[in-house]
């Protein structure tokens, strides 16, 4: 079956810095990638939808400059949390879907605790 | 944002009952779709029903949709103590492929 790996899968970082969250098509290629963010307790928001060789497209309310998406391959897309604040702290997840597959496939989530 | 409500917030049950959970959303929709969260995990794909499908079952779970009512509802049956987790509901509308989640429900079945 389709799966996708998240790297990494819990990061600590201080406020000020920078911080990376890859995600990975293993077996399919997926021109488009979703992005989610789950506060404790809560649903998923999607933040932005990634897509291939284009710019991403975010939701209404999330920062394009604050969080930085990269699909820069079939297999790949990177979401680069900027100038973290300790309210970035959250569960971020990535998704995507295989088109032989009825549902989207997820990847096991980072969470993200910037101190 | 998040497309609808889901019903109840928080169940608790015995081992061997059924679990039943209803999602409302509020736009035209291609599917709507059933995933499952442990705590502090990836989901899991349950079910995918299509907008003109009205029930659909596999294996223990028996997924409805009323389009009418913008709701569907999720039965678990002969619930396990593994079925402990996070159920959420969602959509993806008629027109895009961004799937759009409900608030969840918090499922724990007691052994």
């Amino acid at each position: 079956g389709a799966v996708v790996s998240q790297h990494p899968s819990w990061v600590i970082c201080k406020s000020g810095t920078s911080v990376k969250i890859e995600c990975r098509s293993l077996d399919f290629q997926a021109t488009t990638m979703f992005w989610y963010r789950q506060f404790p307790k809560q649903s998923l928001m999607l933040m932005a939808t990634s897509n291939e060789g284009s710019k991403a497209t975010y939701e209404q309310g999330v920062e394009k400059d604050k969080f930085l998406i990269n699909h820069a391959s079939l297999t790949l897309s990177t979401l680069t949390v900027t100038s973290a604040h300790p309210e970035d702290s959250s569960f971020y997840i990535c998704s995507a879907r295989a088109w032989e597959l009825d549902g989207y496939t997820f990847g096991s989530g980072t969470r993200l605790t910037v101190v | 944002s998040q497309q609808g409500e889901e019903d109840p917030q928080a169940l608790s049950i015995q081992e061997g009952e059924n679990a039943t959970m209803n999602c409302s959303y509020k736009t035209s929709i291609n599917n709507l779709q059933w995933y499952r969260q442990n705590s502090g995990r990836g989901l899991v794909h349950l079910i995918l029903i299509r907008s003109n499908e009205r029930e659909k079952h596999s294996g223990r779970l028996r997924v409805t949709l009323d389009t009418s009512k913008k709701s569907s509802s999720l039965l678990i049956t002969a619930s396990r103590a593994a079925d402990t987790a996070s159920y959420f509901c969602a959509t993806v509308a008629a027109a895009g492929n961004k799937l759009t989640f409900g608030g969840g429900t918090r499922v724990l079945v007691k052994p």
